[in-house]
């Protein structure tokens, strides 16, 4: 089946800009989505992409895909104390999400 | 984007009994979807809900434990039979839905379960 990594957690100052990668194996996946989950909240989703775009901005979110290492990442500029939440990507396979294994991302004052 | 409600929103359960989580949703709705969030873990499908048939499970969730009803195209139930303090968990509910240029897959706020 699909394995989708991310690194456990990321910790940054309030206006620095965030980057939380992605690896996957399964090169198949129309759709590659981002997921943020707030303390004590459900799954909010923050922005997708499709296989065959490289890059989508949206805002202060850019997300990155390199198809041929298997990589997404999500870029998050002028990071707030807001965006502390767990965030999780996604790739879409035979008729279902595939989620990785989330990123803590902490923003300090 | 669709609405997804979730009840109850959290519970405290005893070992043994059973608790049916319900999901609606503010627009009809083709596939709808049920998760499991184990504590700090990510997210696992546990079922496809569909309507007008009996759901699909995926591999390690069986219909005994997991009945799920699909009634309509906005509305379906999950329950957690016999529970067991390993079914502590959150339980999300899921619906597909498009949003423009592509399938786009929304969550509810999710049913925060501990058996004790």
């Amino acid at each position: 089946g699909e394995d989708v990594e991310q690194s456990l957690f990321l910790s940054v100052r309030e206006g620095d800009s965030s980057v939380i990668n992605c690896t996957y194996t399964d090169s198949s996946s129309t759709y590659l989505y981002w997921y943020k989950q707030e303390p004590g909240a459900g799954l909010q989703l923050l922005t997708y992409i499709f296989s065959n775009m490289d890059m989508k901005q949206d805002q202060r979110l850019t997300v990155l895909l390199n198809k041929k290492d298997k990589h997404l990442s999500l870029r998050i500029a002028d990071t707030q104390t807001g965006d502390s939440a767990i965030y999780f990507c996604a790739l879409k396979g035979f008729q279902k999400l595939v989620f990785g294994t989330g990123t803590r991302l902490l923003v300090s004052p | 984007s669709a609405v997804i409600s979730q009840k109850p929103s959290r519970d405290i359960c005893q070992r043994g009994t059973s608790l049916t989580i319900q999901c609606q949703v503010d627009s009809q709705v083709t596939m709808m979807f049920w998760y499991r969030q184990q504590p700090g873990q990510s997210l696992t499908l546990i079922a496809t809900a569909n309507q007008g048939s009996e759901a699909t499970y995926e591999s390690g969730f069986v219909i005994d434990k997991f009945p799920i009803s699909r009634p309509n195209l906005t509305f379906s139930t999950l329950t957690v039979s016999n529970m067991s303090p390993e079914d502590s968990s959150i339980y999300l509910c899921s619906v597909e839905g498009t949003s423009g240029i592509g399938e786009t897959q929304y969550f509810g706020p999710g049913t925060r379960l501990l058996v004790l």
